[in-house]
């Protein structure tokens, strides 16, 4: 079964510090990916996607992931926070395996910036 | 662009009343989709649909039931709620072709009593 995994609950970093949100994915086949992202009471934002190519992908805010095949990881990362980053992160796969392709979510990773 | 919208954005339901809660998009997506988020559980899909007038159960689909008639619009119904309803639901839609992306509404906050 095709699976998300984002093994930290929470992750505390200060403002201008490097954040790493942590993934790992099981998937049967080529994975597609996704880094989305949820402020207080609203809906989820997308911020980047991993389909085919290089291996570092560029997204929203000045967001990154790192995709890495022979660890089936797929890091969300920022060079320097922001207090405003302080969201809840999910990352998603793409169920190749069901008609709809909907999307298979990990738990969420609450990110906190403090200054 | 408005996007998907959902509404209502919060009810309260008695224990065995009835409600829809209704999804919109405006982006001409034949791709639906239905998920229900609890705290520390990520997000479950509820129902699928992939073009007007097919629909299809996704992983937590027992209390609800949808209709798709239209490209526009797909409702989620609950029939009997049951305080294991109570949760945030999001819709979301995507162009069902390749590898597009999923975009999702505000959610509606539903809580059962």
């Amino acid at each position: 079964a095709q699976s998300v995994a984002q093994p930290e609950d929470q992750v505390n970093v200060a403002e201008g510090n490097p954040l790493t949100v942590k993934c790992t994915y099981s998937v049967s086949g080529n994975p597609y990916l996704f880094w989305y992202v949820q402020y207080p009471n609203r809906g989820l934002q997308f911020l980047l996607k991993y389909i085919t190519g290089d291996n570092l992908v560029k997204g929203s805010y000045g967001f990154e992931a790192e995709f890495n095949k022979s660890q089936t990881s797929f890091h969300l990362k920022k060079p320097s926070a922001l207090v405003s980053d302080s969201a809840l992160y999910f990352c998603a796969v793409r169920d190749t395996g069901q008609a709809g392709t909907a999307l298979i979510f990990g738990k969420g990773t609450t990110l906190s910036v403090s200054s | 662009n408005a996007g998907v919208t959902q509404t209502p954005k919060f009810r309260i339901l008695k224990i065995g009343q009835s409600m829809t809660l209704q999804c919109t998009q405006d982006m001409n997506h034949n791709y639906m989709y239905w998920y229900r988020q609890d705290p520390g559980m990520g997000l479950k899909l509820i129902y699928y649909s992939v073009g007007a007038g097919i629909t299809d159960k996704g992983e937590v689909p027992n209390g609800y039931n949808v209709s798709r008639s239209t490209t526009e619009d797909f409702p989620l119904r609950l029939e009997l709620a049951a305080p294991s309803q109570t949760s945030v639901y999001f819709c979301a839609s995507r162009t069902g072709r390749g590898t597009d992306t999923q975009y999702f509404g505000p959610g509606t906050r539903l809580t059962v009593l």
